[in-house]
């Protein structure tokens, strides 16, 4: 079993949908939880960071960490198809590696 | 401000053949790191340098992979030589000192023939 476990997808909606992404993970030391969107042939760009549980807001972003239940989520409002690329969740201890999940593949459809 | 800097963007070889990657992190970034990520999959850490040092090199093939951080700027990671199923993009990212989050260059994508 993987530590860190995410649906491929693809996931597909229509523009101005909301999106929910989400992450499950066995590590419960794990205490830093980012997303990353990959657009294809690009290397991964950091969209949202949260340390420990909680929310974390950010323009049309969401991210939602649930320490307890080891599940993290990012909502996207508003979705556009320029938001149209893969989507990485990452977690890690302090000082430590990152670990990736798959990656899911949102498509919005104008 | 520049992010990381990455080349060659593609590479075409025949197995066999060795390989090298260049990577500029982000100014300031003492953190750098190479990861390798496989078609459908998330990037997988295989060296991780703080400064000069590799602090982290459990993940990295060292029969055919090496790399290094001569002045603890700009890395070279190697392969040599090639196997048909190295064909990947290969990642490098760097990180600010004490800060866990990392920056991504544009990657390389890795074609063995």
């Amino acid at each position: 079993q993987k530590e860190v476990e995410q649906d491929p997808g693809p996931l597909s909606v229509p523009e101005g949908a909301i999106v929910s992404l989400n992450c499950t993970y066995s590590n419960s030391a794990f205490q830093y939880f980012m997303w990353y969107r990959q657009y294809s042939r690009k290397g991964p760009e950091l969209l949202m960071y949260t340390y420990s549980s909680g929310n974390k807001e950010d323009g049309r972003f969401t991210a939602q960490v649930d320490k307890s239940s080891k599940y993290i989520s990012l909502f996207i409002r508003d979705s556009q198809p320029s938001d149209s690329a893969t989507y990485l969740c990452a977690m890690s201890k302090y000082g430590n590696k990152l670990v990736f999940g798959a990656g899911t593949i949102l498509r919005v459809k104008s | 401000e520049a992010g990381v800097v990455q080349s060659p963007r593609y590479k075409i070889i025949e197995k066999k053949q060795p390989v090298a990657f260049w990577c500029n992190p982000i100014s300031g970034h003492n953190t750098l790191y190479w990861y390798l990520q496989n078609l459908g999959q998330g990037p997988e850490l295989l060296i991780r340098y703080e400064n000069e040092e590799a602090v982290d090199d459990s993940q990295l093939p060292k029969d055919r992979f090496s790399a290094e951080r001569l002045k603890g700027v700009d890395s070279t990671l190697k392969i040599q030589p090639a196997e048909l199923g190295d064909s990947a993009v290969y990642l490098c990212a760097s990180s600010a000192r004490y800060q866990e989050t990392q920056y991504f260059g544009p990657g390389t994508r890795l074609l063995v023939l």
